[in-house]
C-alpha cells in the first residue's frame, strides 16, 4: 500500500534562516505531488505541484520554492524565511486516476 | 474554473443526532468530488469520493454523501453523530487536466456535544 512521509512534524526557525521540508511517497510510481499551506487552521492554499521529476508548477508567488529531485521525493525550500511563512504545511500525492489526493501528517512551521 | 463552497463555518450537533455538512460545487464538465476530515495538527484524511454512479456515496467512519446534480450539491451526512466526529471537514473538487489538483472549500468545523 502507498504511504507518505513528511518531516519534521514541528519546526521553529528564526526570520532570515533557510528552510527545507521533505516529503517522500512509497508504494507508487510517478505520483503527482503537491505542497499546500494551511494558515490560521483553516483554508488550504496550493503552493506547488509536480507531475514528474524536475517539473514544478507554482500556484502563487511567494518566498518559497519546491524541487523534485527523485520520482517520489518532494522538497519545499526557502533561502530566507519571513514571519508570514509561518503555517501548517501539507504534502500530498495523487495517482493518474481519480482517487483523490492523500496527505502527509503536516509540518507546523513557526518563524520567530 | 472549478470551485466548491462550504457555506457554514461551524456546525453544532448533539451526540446521537444526525449531522449534515453542506457543500455546493461549480464545475465545467463532470464533477469529481471529495470529502476530507482533519483533526487538530494532523493531515487531511480521505473520507469519500463521487466520480460517477450512485448519487449516495458511502465512506469511512459511517459517513455518506449525497450528490445532487440539479442543486449542484454534495452534502456530507451521518445518521448518528459521535463526539469523536468533532473535526474540520473539507469538501474538494478535482481541477481539470492531468495534474489532478484538488480545489478545497474553506472548511466547516463540526462540533458534536455530548
Amino acid at each position: 500500500s502507498q504511504t507518505i512521509h513528511q518531516w519534521p512534524a514541528t519546526l521553529v526557525q528564526p526570520v532570515g534562516s533557510p528552510l527545507s521540508l521533505e516529503c517522500t511517497v512509497e508504494g507508487t510510481s510517478n505520483p503527482n505531488l503537491y505542497w499546500y499551506r494551511q494558515a490560521a487552521g483553516r483554508g488550504l492554499q496550493l503552493l506547488f505541484y509536480s507531475v514528474g521529476i524536475g517539473q514544478i508548477s507554482s500556484e502563487v508567488p511567494q518566498n518559497l520554492s519546491a524541487s523534485r529531485p527523485q520520482d517520489r521525493q518532494f522538497i519545499l525550500s526557502s533561502k530566507k524565511l519571513l514571519l508570514s511563512d509561518s503555517g501548517f504545511y501539507l504534502c500530498a500525492w495523487s495517482g493518474t486516476d481519480y482517487m483523490g489526493a492523500f496527505f502527509g501528517q503536516g509540518t507546523r512551521l513557526t518563524v520567530v | 474554473a472549478q470551485s466548491v463552497a462550504q457555506p457554514e463555518d461551524q456546525v453544532n450537533v448533539a451526540e446521537g443526532n444526525p449531522l449534515t455538512v453542506k457543500c455546493t460545487y461549480s464545475v465545467s464538465g463532470n464533477p469529481y468530488l471529495f470529502w476530507y476530515v482533519q483533526y487538530p495538527n494532523r493531515g487531511l484524511q480521505f473520507l469519500l469520493k463521487y466520480i460517477t454512479g450512485d448519487n449516495l456515496v458511502k465512506g469511512s467512519y459511517g459517513f455518506e454523501a449525497e450528490f445532487n446534480k440539479s442543486q449542484t450539491s454534495f452534502h456530507l451526512k451521518k445518521p448518528s453523530a459521535l463526539v469523536s466526529d468533532s473535526a474540520l471537514y473539507f469538501c474538494a473538487v478535482r481541477d481539470g487536466g492531468a495534474t489532478n489538483k484538488l480545489i478545497f472549500g474553506t472548511g466547516t468545523l463540526l462540533a458534536v456535544q455530548p
